[in-house]
């Protein structure tokens, strides 16, 4: 099974408009990381953030961590035609390894 | 730094021929991943190395795929023989190790058809 699904599945916004996603996972973690994909192209480190953090910035992505829901959301303002991509949060489980989960496709409309 | 560079970007074969799969992680990074990307099961971690050894290839489907990892400026993934059902894009990725806040560097990707 896959650790961290991300809902929704898909989101349509219009550009300049703030765009939410949100993922979820079973397990305790160490930290949750977040990636962009843009169409074609490899996986982007955007941002990590450690179990003992629940809140993190940077630029224009705000990502915050609920231990206690298990859950973690990836906010992004003022959004722009480039931030069209699939974002994938991942978790490292308690054997080591990197779990992806489903994405969610984020289109930016001009 | 030109970071992770894998090759082909694109391969089209047979059922039944070998494909080898290429890859070359960022200089100085110590550990090394290959990843199956498919619409229906999303990223599959494949099998990973940390110091040129495989630590971890329990992702890896079946006998028909084999990974190495000769020095630690190259990797290789073979299918031999390949089926229709590998059509995927194949990603390999490293980082500086295999520690728990490492973040991943991600290739470009092979495209694999099999026809």
């Amino acid at each position: 099974s896959q650790q961290g699904e991300e809902d929704p599945q898909a989101l349509s916004i219009q550009e300049g408009e703030n765009a939410t996603m949100n993922c979820s996972y079973k397990t305790s973690i160490n930290n949750l990381q977040w990636y962009r994909q843009n169409s074609g192209r490899g996986l982007v480190h955007l941002i990590l953030i450690r179990s003992n953090e629940r809140e993190k910035h940077s630029g224009r992505l705000r990502v915050t961590l609920d231990t206690s829901k298990k859950s973690s959301s990836l906010l992004i303002t003022a959004s722009r035609a480039a931030d069209t991509a699939s974002y994938f949060c991942v978790k490292r489980d308690s054997w080591g390894k990197l779990q992806f989960g489903a994405g969610t496709q984020v289109v930016v409309t001009p | 730094d030109a970071g992770v560079i894998q090759s082909p970007r694109h391969e089209v074969t047979e059922m039944g021929q070998e494909v080898t799969l290429r890859c070359k992680p960022i200089s100085g990074h110590n550990s090394l991943f290959w990843y199956r990307q498919t619409m229906m099961r999303g990223l599959e971690l494949l099998i990973y190395f940390n110091n040129n050894v495989p630590i971890d290839d329990s992702g890896m489907p079946e006998d028909r795929f084999s990974a190495k990892m000769p020095n630690a400026s190259f990797s290789t993934l073979k299918i031999q023989p390949s089926e229709p059902r590998d059509s995927a894009v194949y990603f390999c990725a490293s980082s500086l190790a295999a520690r728990v806040n490492e973040k991943l560097f991600f290739g470009s990707g092979t495209q694999l058809s099999v026809l």
